[in-house]
């Protein structure tokens, strides 16, 4: 079965800094896809990044990237020049096979000290 | 605005009713995801939609229904309530059945049981 691990259920990060969110998955997919997605406090699901697993360069997307390890089934998510707005839950999805389905990890709550 | 809209955006109800809840894909998009978020059991997929079609099951239990009509709007059926239903349920669409079809998440609904 397909399982998504995040074990940081809370981190904090200056304004400005940067900050990882640690991300870690088991599947015996071959072909599969990572996603961040950010929830903020009106409980929109906003994706932030994702990454296919058979493209080995980490994807980036203006102050958001990732660290895609795939031996070691590691994905995690840094934040660079923290902005307040990046207060939020953030959740780590697997997605792999035919089904299309998403299998989220249990969550990461973000604070930015100003 | 993702595009994806669910009505209603909250509801409250008594133990042992039913409540549907609806889901508008975005123009264009065939597939119809149904997740469930508690806080116990974080985010849950609980079944996908293709094209009027189910095409898979997450953890929807036997009191839950789903269906998705020929304008592809979805809806999920629940029924006889429990306290422990009471979560955020999102829909999520996307062109395809693919996981490099980006899923694109509504606004939820938010089902209170009393």
């Amino acid at each position: 079965a397909q399982t998504v691990t995040q074990s940081q259920p809370e981190m904090s990060v200056q304004e400005a800094e940067t900050v990882t969110l640690s991300c870690t998955y088991d599947t015996s997919e071959s072909d599969y896809y990572l996603f961040w997605y950010k929830q903020p406090p009106s409980r929109q699901m906003i994706l932030v990044i994702r990454q296919e697993a058979y493209k080995q360069q980490n994807a980036t997307e203006n102050r958001f990237s990732v660290n895609f390890q795939k031996a070691a089934k590691s994905f995690s998510l840094k934040i660079s020049d923290s902005q307040l707005g990046d207060a939020a839950m953030y959740f780590c999805a697997h997605g792999g096979g035919s089904q299309g389905n998403l299998i989220f990890g249990k969550g990461t709550k973000l604070s930015v000290k100003p | 605005d993702s595009g994806v809209t669910q009505t209603p955006k909250h509801l409250i109800t008594a133990t042992g009713q039913r409540v549907t809840l609806r889901c508008s894909p975005r123009s264009g998009d065939l597939s119809v995801y149904w997740y469930q978020q508690s806080l116990d059991q974080g985010l849950q997929f609980l079944i996908h939609y293709y094209n009027g079609e189910e095409r898979a099951k997450g953890n929807i239990l036997e009191r839950f229904s789903a269906q998705q009509f020929p304008d592809l709007h979805s809806e999920l059926n629940l029924s006889s309530l429990e306290l422990g239903d009471s979560a955020l349920y999102f829909c999520a669409s996307s062109v395809g059945t693919r996981l490099y079809n980006e899923q694109f998440f509504g606004p939820g609904t938010r089902l209170t049981v009393l």
